[in-house]
C-alpha cells in the first residue's frame, strides 16, 4: 500500500510569498492532518480536517489555511510568509476523524524561507 | 503548562540494556496515546498506541499508561544502535480532534 505522500519534498520562498502545499493520504483514509516541525520541537497541530470539513485548528494564525477535497487529498496554504514559517511541513491521515485512531505521516515538505 | 512534556535528553544507554523514556500529559480526559520515533531528517513513524491504564508490548516494545498520573512511558528491551532516533509521546485531546505531541527525546544506543 502507498502511504502518505505529499509534495513538493523541499520548496525556498522568500518572505511575503504563498506557498501551498498538498498531501494524499493513505488510501482508504479519510482524515487528514497538518503539523508544523521546527528543529528540535515535536511536530505542531495546524489543522485536521474530516469529510471536506475543518475538525480542528490548532493555535497558528489566519495566514495559514487549508482544505480537503473529494478525494481525501489536502492542500495547505500559507499567505505572507516570514522567516519563522521555515519549517517541515506534515501531513497525516487517519481512517476517520474525531477518533483515536492513529495518525500516519507522510515524509514531509521542508520549506526554507529566505 | 505544555500539554505534553518530555525530557529532551539525550538519553545515552549500552546496546543491549533497556532504555525507558517518560512523557507526561496535562489534560485528565486524554483518551488515546501514541509513541513515535522519528530518525534525523525523516518523519515520525508510529511505534506504539495505548489507550488503558497498564502495560502493552509489542516485540522488544513495552508502552505503559497510568491515567491517575497522567503518565506514559516507552520501554525499549535490548537497544540496538540501530534503536537510536528521537521518540515522541503524542496525545489526543478529548475531543479527538488535536494531536498534541512532547518535543520528543533524544536517545543515542552505544555499541
Amino acid at each position: 500500500d502507498t502511504g502518505v505522500t505529499q509534495s513538493p519534498t523541499h520548496l525556498i520562498k522568500t518572505r511575503g510569498q504563498q506557498v501551498t502545499l498538498r498531501c494524499s493520504p493513505i488510501s482508504g483514509h479519510k482524515s487528514v492532518s497538518w503539523y508544523q516541525q521546527v528543529l528540535g520541537q515535536g511536530p505542531q497541530f495546524i489543522f485536521q480536517y474530516y469529510e471536506k470539513e475543518e475538525r480542528g485548528r490548532g493555535n497558528f494564525p489566519d495566514r495559514f489555511s487549508a482544505r480537503q477535497f473529494p478525494n481525501y487529498s489536502s492542500e495547505l496554504n500559507v499567505n505572507a510568509l516570514l522567516l519563522g514559517d521555515s519549517a517541515l511541513y506534515l501531513c497525516a491521515s487517519s481512517l476517520v476523524g474525531n477518533s483515536n485512531q492513529p495518525q500516519h505521516f507522510g515524509d514531509g515538505t521542508r520549506l526554507s524561507i529566505l | 503548562q505544555k500539554e505534553v512534556e518530555q525530557n529532551s535528553g539525550p538519553l545515552s544507554v549500552p546496546e543491549g540494556a533497556i532504555a525507558s523514556l517518560n512523557c507526561t500529559y496535562s489534560d485528565r480526559v486524554s483518551q488515546s496515546f501514541f509513541w513515535y520515533r522519528q530518525y534525523s531528517g525523516k518523519s515520525p513513524e508510529l511505534i506504539m498506541s495505548i489507550y488503558s491504564n497498564g502495560d502493552k508490548e509489542d516485540g522488544r516494545f513495552t508502552a505503559q499508561l497510568n491515567k491517575a498520573s497522567q503518565y506514559v512511558s516507552l520501554l525499549i528491551r535490548d537497544s540496538q544502535p540501530s534503536d537510536s532516533a528521537t521518540y515522541l509521546c503524542a496525545v489526543n485531546s478529548y475531543n479527538f480532534n488535536k494531536f498534541y505531541f512532547g518535543s520528543g527525546t533524544k536517545l543515542n544506543v552505544k555499541p
